[in-house]
Order: C-alpha cells, then sequence, then structure tokens
C-alpha cells in the first residue's frame, strides 16, 4: 500500500530558523504532492502543490518545497520562520495508480516555534 | 462568502446512537470527500463522491454511511457500528474530481460518551 512518511512528529524552533519539514512517499508511478497546514484552532489550508514542471514550487508565507523524484521525497523549507508559523504541517500525496485519485497523508508534523 | 461549511462545530452523543455531521460547499465542486483525523495518525478518508448519487468507500468506510443527493451536501452519518467513532471528521472538496487539489471545512469535533 502506498505510504507517506513524514520524518519529524514535533519540530522546536527559535523565530528567525530555518525550517527543513521532510516527507518521502512510497508510490512510483505519477504523483501530485502537497503541503497542508493547520494553525491552532483553524481548518486545514493548503500550503503549496506540485502537479508538473519546475520541482521547486513556492507558496504561501515564504515556504518552498522541493520535489525530488529519485528520492521520492516532497521536504518542505522556509528560510526563517516566525512564531506565527506555529502548525501542524501534513504532506499529501495523489497518485494516478491503484487507488486513483487517493489522496494519502502523512501522519503530520508539529511545529513549535518560541519567540 | 465562498466556502465548505460543517457543522456543528462539536458534537456529543451517547454511545449506540447515529449521528449526522453535515457539509455544505458553495463552490460548484463535483467532488467531495470525508476525513477522520486521529491525532498522531494524520488523515483517513472515509468516503468520496465524485457526482451526484454516486459514493465510494474509503481506507476506513466501516462504520460510516454517507448521501449525495444534491452537489453541494454531503452528509455523512456515523452509526452505532461504528467501534470508536470520537474523531474529529474533516470534509473536502475538490472542482473538477478527485486528482484535484481537495479543500477543507473546519471540521466537526465528535466525542461519543
Amino acid at each position: 500500500a502506498q505510504s507517506v512518511s513524514q520524518h519529524n512528529h514535533h519540530v522546536i524552533l527559535s523565530e528567525a530558523a530555518s525550517l527543513e519539514l521532510g516527507c518521502n512517499y512510497s508510490y512510483g508511478g505519477t504523483v501530485n504532492l502537497f503541503w497542508y497546514v493547520q494553525y491552532p484552532g483553524q481548518h486545514l489550508q493548503l500550503l503549496l502543490k506540485y502537479f508538473s514542471g519546475d520541482p521547486l514550487v513556492k507558496g504561501i508565507k515564504g515556504f518552498e518545497a522541493e520535489f525530488i523524484k529519485s528520492k521520492f521525497s516532497f521536504n518542505l523549507r522556509k528560510p526563517s520562520v516566525q512564531w506565527s508559523d506555529t502548525a501542524e504541517y501534513f504532506c499529501a500525496v495523489m497518485n494516478y495508480g491503484g487507488s486513483q485519485g487517493n489522496l494519502i497523508f502523512g501522519k503530520g508534523t508539529k511545529l513549535s516555534v518560541k519567540p | 462568502d465562498g466556502g465548505i461549511t460543517q457543522s456543528p462545530k462539536y458534537l456529543f452523543r451517547k454511545e449506540g446512537q447515529n449521528v449526522t455531521l453535515s457539509c455544505e460547499q458553495n463552490l460548484n465542486h463535483d467532488a467531495m470527500y470525508w476525513y477522520r483525523q486521529d491525532p498522531g495518525q494524520g488523515l483517513r478518508l472515509i468516503y468520496y463522491s465524485q457526482i451526484v448519487n454516486d459514493f465510494q468507500k474509503g481506507d476506513i468506510a466501516e462504520g460510516y454511511s454517507v448521501s449525495r443527493e444534491k452537489k453541494e451536501s454531503f452528509p455523512l452519518t456515523v452509526t452505532s457500528a461504528q467501534k470508536n467513532p470520537t474523531a474529529f471528521y474533516l470534509c473536502a472538496s475538490s472542482a473538477f474530481g478527485r486528482t484535484d487539489t481537495q479543500y477543507f471545512g473546519p471540521g466537526t469535533r465528535l466525542t461519543v460518551l
């Protein structure tokens, strides 16, 4: 079965530190890739997505992610985090295989940014 | 104001009772979805519907039922057969079917006492 792995359950950073959240998936075919964010008390929001083209994708609030097909990875990055980035981040992969079009989520990474 | 609404935000039910969660969207999206979110588990797909009067089981459909009588509405019933119903339930929709970007509602937190 396809799966999505997020390497860190909880990341704690100080403001202005750089962020990289890992995401790897197991499906070998064509995929669409997503990062969603869930701020405390708010609904799940789309941060960025990759469907095709430039593997370096820029999203909202200064976030970016790089699709590395050979590594089955789609890591999320931000050069300098802010306290307002405190949230839970979910990587999700949509495959075109057996479970066609199913969006498979990772278990999430909680980010806590200390002011 | 376009979007996805879910009601209620919090819901409490006694064990053994069925309960229906509401999901409405005014985005004119074709496809709608129900997910369950548990702490440390990410989101898991319960049911999805790509068109009115049609829906398919997701990965964890047992103990749940849905209907899609109108394009804008996709209610989820949590039945007494669901062994562990206490969870956060998220509804989503996408414009052109399952290969399109999904957008999420605010969720309903169900607690079964």
